[in-house]
């Protein structure tokens, strides 16, 4: 079955850097966009940005640009997402979904990693 | 970027109907997605291209979208139902294209 599995949680200081990984399976990998969605503790869900696994180009939130970096591996099935120059308000549980962007749902969403800024 | 305004919270008895909208500017003229949240637990699609269900969600489940409105009915709605839900759409032509609506709580009562 179509499957997205993350990298467990993380707990990192202010101005440091994150990376989450998405290993996907099920499916061929190219042939769809991973895009990432993050949601802040008791809030709502945020769209991060998306890459394609086809190209690698990537389209991000204009309130992340120039502190976010999304890739994949294509050998192994596996997107990433770096996120640098932390802040506490960036602690969220962070999610990747598969993406046809020709159609526009999510879907599946990976299990979701904590991420955690504290000093 | 694209808005989407949804209610906070709908609350409703066992067995009845819950109608969870979701307001956007010309929103009828774009394809709407819902997802169910529960808590703990990653979202899940309940409903893709306005009205269209995935396998495996109930046919309780259905949507609506036309105008300024989207809405999706949970009809004989059961315990298991109670969850976050939010629309969401996809404007390719937009520097923004992920947009998801502010979200809604369903409490079952």
């Amino acid at each position: 079955q179509v499957q997205l599995v993350q990298s467990g949680a993380e707990v990192k200081k202010p101005g440091a850097s994150v990376k989450v990984s998405c290993k996907a399976s099920g499916y061929t990998f190219t042939s769809y966009g991973i895009s990432w969605v993050r949601q802040a503790p008791g809030q709502g869900l945020e769209w991060m940005g998306w890459i394609s696994a086809y190209n690698g180009n990537t389209n991000y939130a204009q309130k992340l640009q120039g502190r976010v970096t999304m890739t994949t591996d294509t050998s192994t099935s596996t997107a990433y997402m770096e996120l640098r120059s932390l802040r506490s308000d960036d602690t969220a549980v962070y999610y990747c979904a598969r993406i046809d962007t020709y159609v526009g749902w999510f879907d599946p969403w990976g299990q979701g990693t904590l991420v955690t800024v504290s000093s | 970027s694209y808005v989407l305004t949804q209610p906070p919270s709908v609350s409703v008895a066992p067995g009845k109907t819950a109608r969870i909208t979701c307001g956007g500017n010309n929103i009828g003229s774009k394809s709407v997605h819902w997802y169910q949240q529960k808590p703990g637990q990653a979202p899940v699609l309940v409903i893709y291209y306005d009205s269209d269900r995935p396998s495996g969600i109930p046919e309780r489940f259905s949507g609506s979208n036309s105008g300024n409105t989207a809405t999706l009915t949970i009809s004989r709605v059961e315990a298991g139902d109670e969850a976050d839900y939010y629309c969401q759409v996809w404007d390719s032509s937009s520097d923004h294209p992920g947009v998801f609506g502010t979200g809604t709580k369903v409490t079952v009562l």
